[in-house]
């Protein structure tokens, strides 16, 4: 299988701070995914983004599927950004990667 | 539009039980793919279906079996409930069918609320 890394693993921000999380696939993919999973565990789709960049409010991805990673950009940071974000890529079937827990205080 | 909904929410069985979860796609997805989310294991892909037809599978055993319906919804079926089978299964939808080799059909997968399993 595909292996999926996610870096930082954890994060902690002030409210109002940016932050780059970072995920790197090993091998060549159709597509890829980020996902927020909330306290609650609902995993809401953020980004289809197998290339380029695309951006949604004060969110941002960028894929550079030929170096094989993505970035996710959260700027201006809210509490209610706190949870679990998830990279998956997809080759027949979605590999996940372990995660980036990101906790914003006040 | 409804989203995805799994049922139950949650569900506590004992060792050596059988269980069933469903999960009905949102209206127009005809994929469909399971996943299981554990702590030490992370997320998991369990097996997808297309059209009635199962088109991939993961690393799971025998026990961990599903089905799909004409209109799409979906069940899955785990037998001889083991303790390590306890989890958050989760059930996602999308418009197409993942490995397709035309990437301007692929569309965002949207996941339900889950079945958190407990199994004792």
């Amino acid at each position: 299988g595909i292996q999926v890394e996610q870096s930082p693993p954890d994060l902690i921000l002030q409210e109002g701070a940016n932050s780059t999380l970072r995920c790197n696939f090993s091998d060549s993919v159709n597509n890829l995914q980020w996902f927020h999973q909330n306290p609650w565990g609902q995993l809401i789709n953020l980004f289809y983004i197998p290339s380029g960049t695309k951006q949604n409010g004060r969110l941002s991805a960028t894929t550079v599927a030929t170096e094989r990673y993505s970035l996710l950009y959260i700027s201006s940071s809210q509490t209610t950004d706190s949870g679990v974000y998830f990279c998956a890529v997809e080759r027949s079937q979605f590999y996940f990667g372990t995660g980036t827990s990101l906790t914003v205080i006040p | 539009k409804a989203g995805v909904t799994q049922t139950p929410r949650y569900l506590i069985k004992t060792r050596g039980q059988q269980v069933t979860l469903s999960c009905s796609p949102i209206s127009g997805h005809r994929s469909v793919s399971w996943y299981q989310q554990t702590p030490g294991q992370g997320l998991q892909f369990l097996f997808e279906y297309f059209s009635e037809t199962q088109r991939n599978k993961g690393n799971f055993p025998g026990r961990f079996s599903g089905r799909q319906f004409s209109n799409s919804r979906s069940e899955m079926n785990v037998s001889t409930l083991e303790l390590g089978d306890s989890a958050l299964y989760l059930c996602a939808s999308s418009l197409t069918l993942p490995g397709q080799a035309l990437n301007s059909y692929n569309s965002p997968l949207h996941f339900g609320n889950g079945t958190r399993l407990t199994v004792t």
